[in-house]
C-alpha cells in the first residue's frame, strides 16, 4: 500500500511562473520529508528537506511545505526555469521505519521557455 | 569524489539466470539501499543494511538477496531472474544524525535490466 502519494504524474508550467508539485502521506508516524529531483539516466539528487517541527524551508528558489494535519507537503519553485525539467519524488521516514524511506511515484516537471 | 557507484549500468538476461549488480560507495556511510524504480510505481525499498553486518527486507525483497560485503560495498543478487525484475535499479547511502534518521540519500546513477 502506497504510504507516499504524488497524485499529478506530470505539471507543465511556463518559465518564470511558480510551479507547484504536491505530495500526500498516510502514515503519521512520519516525522522527516525529502524531495528529490530526476534526471532521463541519473540516480536522484537531493534537493531540499523538512522536519516535521517545522512548516517551511526554504532554499533559493526551492520552498518546502508542511501541513501535519492534512498530511500533505508541497514543493514550491519559483521562478521556474527550464532546467528544472524531471521528475520530482517526494520521501518521508521516521525513526519509527528504521532506515527506510519511502517514496512517491514521482511528477514530471516540464518548464516551457 | 565518487560518491555511490555501481555496476553494470545496463545487463539483459535470459529468464532463470543469475546476477549480482555490485554498489560501492566512499563516503564512509553507515546505511545502504537497494532501490528499483518502475514507470508509475515511484521507487521502492528491496533491502536496506543500516550498518556493516546487517541487512533487512524493505518493501519488495522476493526475489532477491544481498550481501553487505563491508562497509563500502553492498551487492544485490538475483537467484533466478525473472521478467517481472526488469526495471531499474538503484543503489543509495545514507548517514543517519544522530539518533534520528534526517540524513539524505545519495544515489548511485542506476543499473538499467531487462530479463527477457
Amino acid at each position: 500500500d502506497q504510504q507516499v502519494k504524488q497524485n499529478s504524474p506530470s505539471l507543465s508550467v511556463q518559465e518564470g511562473r511558480i510551479s507547484i508539485l504536491n505530495c500526500d502521506y498516510t502514515n503519521s508516524m512520519f516525522d522527516y520529508f525529502l524531495w528529490y529531483k530526476k534526471y532521463p539516466a541519473e540516480g536522484p539528487t537531493f534537493l531540499i528537506s523538512i522536519s516535521s517541527i517545522k512548516d517551511k524551508n526554504e532554499d533559493g528558489r526551492f520552498t518546502v511545505f508542511l501541513n501535519k494535519s492534512a498530511k500533505h507537503l508541497s514543493l514550491h519553485i519559483v521562478p521556474s526555469q527550464p532546467g528544472d525539467s524531471a521528475v520530482y519524488f517526494c520521501a518521508a521516514s521516521s525513526a519509527n521505519t528504521g532506515n527506510q524511506f519511502y517514496f512517491g511515484t514521482g511528477t514530471s516537471l516540464t518548464v516551457i521557455p | 569524489n565518487a560518491g555511490v557507484t555501481q555496476t553494470p549500468k545496463f545487463q539483459v538476461l535470459k529468464t532463470g539466470q543469475s546476477m549480482t549488480l555490485q554498489c560501492a560507495q566512499d563516503m564512509n556511510h553507515n546505511s545502504m539501499y537497494w532501490y528499483r524504480q518502475d514507470p508509475g510505481m515511484g521507487l521502492r525499498l528491496i533491502y536496506y543494511s543500516a550498518s556493516e553486518g546487517t541487512t533487512d527486507k524493505g518493501e519488495v525483497p522476493n526475489g532477491y538477496n544481498v550481501s553487505r560485503l563491508n562497509k563500502r560495498e553492498f551487492s544485490l543478487r538475483l537467484e533466478s531472474a525473472a521478467p517481472s525484475q526488469t526495471s531499474v535499479y538503484f543503489c543509495a547511502s545514507s548517514v543517519p544524525s544522530g539518533g534520528l534518521l534526517t540524513g539524505e540519500l545519495f544515489f548511485g546513477e542506476g543499473s538499467r535490466l531487462t530479463v527477457l
